[in-house]
């Protein structure tokens, strides 16, 4: 399967600052990532889709202007924490969506592993 | 978006088949099961998807009932490295929700020697 990288894997920082986390595709083209996130012992909880070129689409309850998404190109997606504060300290996970031509579905979706932030 | 339910957990014996079952009965016509799984501490894995009819590939099977309201995932020849949550989900293919895969709690998988 495609292959989506995540920089840093984890990262520590002090309250009150900004911590940036890029997600990269790294052998496709993706005009649509999505912006996870995971508490310890929980699932999967969707932040936000990222659309290369224009704004993020955020879920209910996410702060947009805490968790800045940033989709300047096809293949990088960044989300920005900031003012972080303690209970930001999660598991970030980005996907990217990878188009498929003459399949069905007409895309497959892949993960990166993850970012591991804790504020302290 | 059809929601799923699966078992906290599960138990498998090494080299033995593991068939982690999932209920999707509100699943609709034009939506695709996908099986993920997530090793501690990674980002998930895409393991298999299917529509209909039952599909293989070299990581597992996937059985989809002919009334589609449920599916069982079957690994043939479970190792210790298949100990993971194991995620079921729908995925929609049109609406406001396209594309979005939303994660349940997912089947605990334990692996034993």
């Amino acid at each position: 399967g495609a292959v989506v990288s995540q920089h840093p894997s984890w990262v520590i920082c002090k309250s009150g600052t900004s911590v940036k986390i890029e997600c990269r595709s790294l052998d496709f083209q993706a005009t649509t990532m999505f912006w996870y996130r995971q508490f310890p012992k929980q699932s999967l909880m969707l932040m936000a889709t990222s659309n290369e070129g224009s704004k993020a689409t955020y879920e209910q309850g996410v702060e947009k202007d805490k968790f800045l998404i940033n989709h300047a190109s096809l293949t990088l997606s960044t989300l920005t924490v900031t003012s972080a504060h303690p209970e930001d300290s999660s598991f970030y996970i980005c996907s990217a969506r990878q188009p498929r031509e003459g399949t069905s579905p007409t895309y497959e979706q892949y993960f990166g592993p993850g970012t591991r932030l804790t504020v302290t | 978006d059809a929601k799923t339910t699966q078992p906290p957990s599960m138990d498998c014996a090494e080299g033995r088949a593991a068939n982690l079952p999932c209920n999707h009965s509100t699943i609709s016509g034009n939506e695709y099961v996908y099986w993920y799984r997530q090793i501690h501490s990674q980002g998930p894995q895409y393991i298999i998807h299917g529509l209909k009819n039952n599909e293989t590939n070299e990581m597992a099977s996937l059985i989809i009932t002919e009334d589609r309201k449920s599916s069982t995932l079957i690994l043939p020849h479970a190792t210790l490295r298949d100990t993971a949550v194991y995620y079921c989900i729908v995925r929609p293919t049109g609406g406001t929700s396209y594309g979005k895969l939303t994660f349940g709690q997912g089947t605990i998988l334990t692996v034993h020697p």
